[in-house]
């Protein structure tokens, strides 16, 4: 059974902080993915990784970074939080493109 | 750049009734079609999903169908119940790639 998991389920940061969010997966996938969700909107990719230390940016990737240094573990990055990111971020993890993706609970984080 | 649209954004069905979700794709290189069902408070997941080398595929109360000439595909539910109200997001993925769209998801309410 697949397990995508993500470092936390809330998280309330300030304007202007560091955040880091962190995605693990335990099914050996080459491919995984952080998504944000809004209402409206559906799922918007920011990044994915394909590999250890390989990313490519997605729709959405102005104001978050990535990193890949294990291939188990895929983190999100936002530099300088603003307002604007307060969202849903979900990850998700697959064994290649053809194939489903599986998704961790999400992590609502609040920036105020 | 590529993009999935979902209709209706949100749908109201009796019990027992049928309900009928269409997505358009954009990008004619596309040829994996995911349907993932997010329940309330929940991650999404897969329901079925079709390649581009076939026009329709069904399981038990679900299926969906696939026209590639006008790049629609459709999720139909058959003998709707209670539990089947959720979020719906149809996608399209080019497995040559690696980035999956998705639609803006319809939400299902099922009336008992």
């Amino acid at each position: 059974d697949v397990k995508v998991t993500q470092s936390s389920r809330y998280l309330v940061k300030r304007t202007g902080e560091k955040v880091f969010l962190e995605c693990v997966q335990d099914m050996d996938h080459e491919n995984m993915f952080w998504y944000r969700q809004d209402p409206g909107l559906g799922l918007r990719l920011i990044y994915f990784s394909y590999d250890v230390k390989m990313k490519e940016k997605g729709d959405i990737p102005e104001g978050y970074s990535v990193s890949r240094e294990k291939k188990e573990r895929f983190s999100l990055i936002l530099e300088s939080a603003s307002t604007n990111q307060t969202s849903m971020y979900l990850c998700a993890s697959s064994r290649d493109s053809s194939r489903e993706q599986y998704f961790g609970p999400g992590t609502r984080l609040t920036v105020t | 750049g590529e993009n999935v649209e979902q209709h209706p954004s949100t749908l109201s069905v009796q019990e027992g009734d049928s309900a009928v979700i269409k997505c358009t794709y954009s990008d004619s290189a596309s040829n994996y079609f995911p349907w993932y069902k997010q329940e309330l408070g929940k991650r999404p997941q897969l329901i079925i999903d079709i390649r581009s080398n076939v026009g329709e595929k069904k399981d038990q109360r679900i299926a969906v169908t696939l026209n590639k000439t006008a790049k629609h595909f459709s999720l139909h539910i058959t003998e709707t119940q209670p539990e089947d109200s959720a979020v719906y997001f149809c996608a399209a993925t080019y497995t040559g790639g690696f980035k999956t769209i998705f639609g803006a998801g319809t939400r299902l309410f099922v009336k008992a």
